[in-house]
């Protein structure tokens, strides 16, 4: 069975550009959780979305927002990037909404701004 | 606030020998806790989870954590080490069956050495 999938998987972009990552979550999960992890920190949660609402937001700006579609499937957008929001961007999937539940991550996305 | 904590860096430990990763949370109310592997280049996988019962919680490739609630840790343990199991160690912990928040600590890194 195919796993977590994310793309794209390496992006650059320049301060102030926007940029939207994608995730697929595993077949039958309903529930997709985005974190964001930068260098040598553990990742940070950013929102948690089941049946295509928003269940859970964590400490970060309005710059940042996401939805999850019909299919499961999920984007995050970051408007206006700042240097500091360089970092590894991880999705997850489970089955059932809730931070309790075993959640099954991609391999994330490494975002660069410049 | 809850939050978790993660003493060391990194861990170093000789093939065979018994290896402990230190976790330390702070949560109102009952904790619900979790250890996740991070292998490079890809993504977290999930070890093992403490909800209720048993203070002894058995995982994946072996690990095995105690939960001390008077202690409020939850140690990650293997009784020997291979040298495969060299990875980037994150203790986690929710809030509730209702919270949709995951925290994770900073991570421990744990090098085996034949």
């Amino acid at each position: 069975d195919a796993g977590v999938t994310q793309s794209p998987t390496h992006l650059i972009k320049t301060r102030g550009q926007q940029v939207t990552l994608r995730c697929s979550p595993i077949s039958g999960h309903k529930s997709v959780s985005w974190y964001q992890q930068v260098l040598g920190q553990g990742p940070q949660f950013i929102f948690q979305y089941y049946e295509k609402e928003e269940r859970g937001r964590g400490n970060f700006p309005d710059r940042f927002s996401a939805r999850q579609f019909p299919n499961y499937s999920s984007e995050l957008n970051v408007n206006a990037l700042l240097l500091g929001d360089s970092a590894l961007y991880l999705c997850a999937s489970s089955p059932q909404a809730g931070a309790i539940h075993e959640q099954y991550f991609g391999p994330g996305t490494r975002l660069t701004v410049t | 606030a809850q939050s978790v904590a993660q003493p060391e860096d990194q861990v170093n430990v000789a093939e065979g020998n018994p290896l402990t990763v230190k976790c330390t949370y702070s949560v109102s109310g009952n904790p619900y806790l979790f250890w996740y592997v991070q292998y490079p280049n890809r993504g977290l996988q999930f070890l093992l989870k403490y909800i209720t019962g048993d203070n002894l919680v058995k995982g994946s490739y072996g690990f095995e954590a105690e939960f001390n609630k008077s202690q409020t840790s939850f140690h990650l343990k293997k009784p020997s080490a291979l040298v495969s199991d060299s990875a980037l160690y994150f203790c986690a912990v929710t809030q509730g069956d209702s919270s949709y928040k995951l925290i994770f600590g900073s991570g421990t890194r744990l090098l085996v050495r034949p």
